[in-house]
């Protein structure tokens, strides 16, 4: 199935600073990327959806300008959340658009902490 | 609009005992379904998928779910459970097969010695 990389794995950052996730897709061209959060012991909720070379698309509730998400190439996606607070504190997973072959691949995900 | 509803946030069963995780959809069109596993701080894995074939589909570690429209469920069950089945699952459902999947709420499995 597809491959996907995401990185970092862990992050602590202070308060009013931005963070930087990235995801890449290793063996495929990810035209779509789906970005998930996941809240302490609670399920994936879908943040919005990137596509490559256009803006990505918000669910309804998600600060698009805190949320930054960029698209540039068909093998990264990014996510920047901006001005972090400690609400912002959460899990943090992309997963390309998939398909029945692939069964929808995951990456290992970005556990956010704002002190 | 498609969404799937697991029975018990936490269930717990003995080592070698059955396991038995509920998932029932909601879907106006025939839905296709995922059961994933999640270890704590990491992705999703896939466990296995519905799509439309066969309705008994086997996945990996000895899991298996059956699919029944009457039912609109998709429940997962292992015949015995090992130590290291002790996860968080999720079911998931996708209406189109490529659209971003809906969870269910999850159910986190112990496993007793």
């Amino acid at each position: 199935g597809a491959v996907v990389s995401q990185h970092p794995s862990r992050v602590i950052c202070k308060s009013g600073t931005s963070v930087k996730i990235e995801c890449r897709s290793l063996d495929f061209q990810a035209t779509t990327m789906f970005w998930y959060r996941q809240f302490p012991k609670k399920s994936l909720m879908l943040m919005a959806t990137s596509n490559e070379g256009s803006k990505a698309t918000y669910e309804q509730g998600v600060e698009k300008d805190k949320f930054l998400i960029n698209h540039a190439s068909l093998t990264l996606s990014t996510l920047t959340v901006t001005s972090a607070h400690p609400e912002d504190s959460s899990f943090y997973i992309c997963s390309p658009k998939g398909s029945l072959s692939s069964g929808y691949t995951f990456g290992s995900g970005t556990r956010l902490t704002v002190v | 609009a498609q969404s799937v509803t697991q029975l018990g946030s936490h269930v717990s069963v003995s080592e070698g005992a059955l396991v038995l995780l509920r998932c029932n959809y909601s879907s106006s069109v025939p839905p296709y379904l995922f059961w994933y596993v999640q270890y704590p701080n990491q992705g999703l894995q896939l466990l296995l998928k519905y799509t439309s074939a066969a309705t008994l589909v086997k996945g990996i570690n000895g899991f298996e779910a059956e699919f029944k429209k009457s039912e609109t469920s998709f429940h997962l069950t292992k015949p015995s459970a090992h130590m290291s089945d002790a996860a968080e699952y999720f079911c998931a459902v996708s209406d189109q097969g490529n659209t971003p999947l809906v969870f269910g709420k999850g159910t986190r499995l112990s496993v007793i010695a």
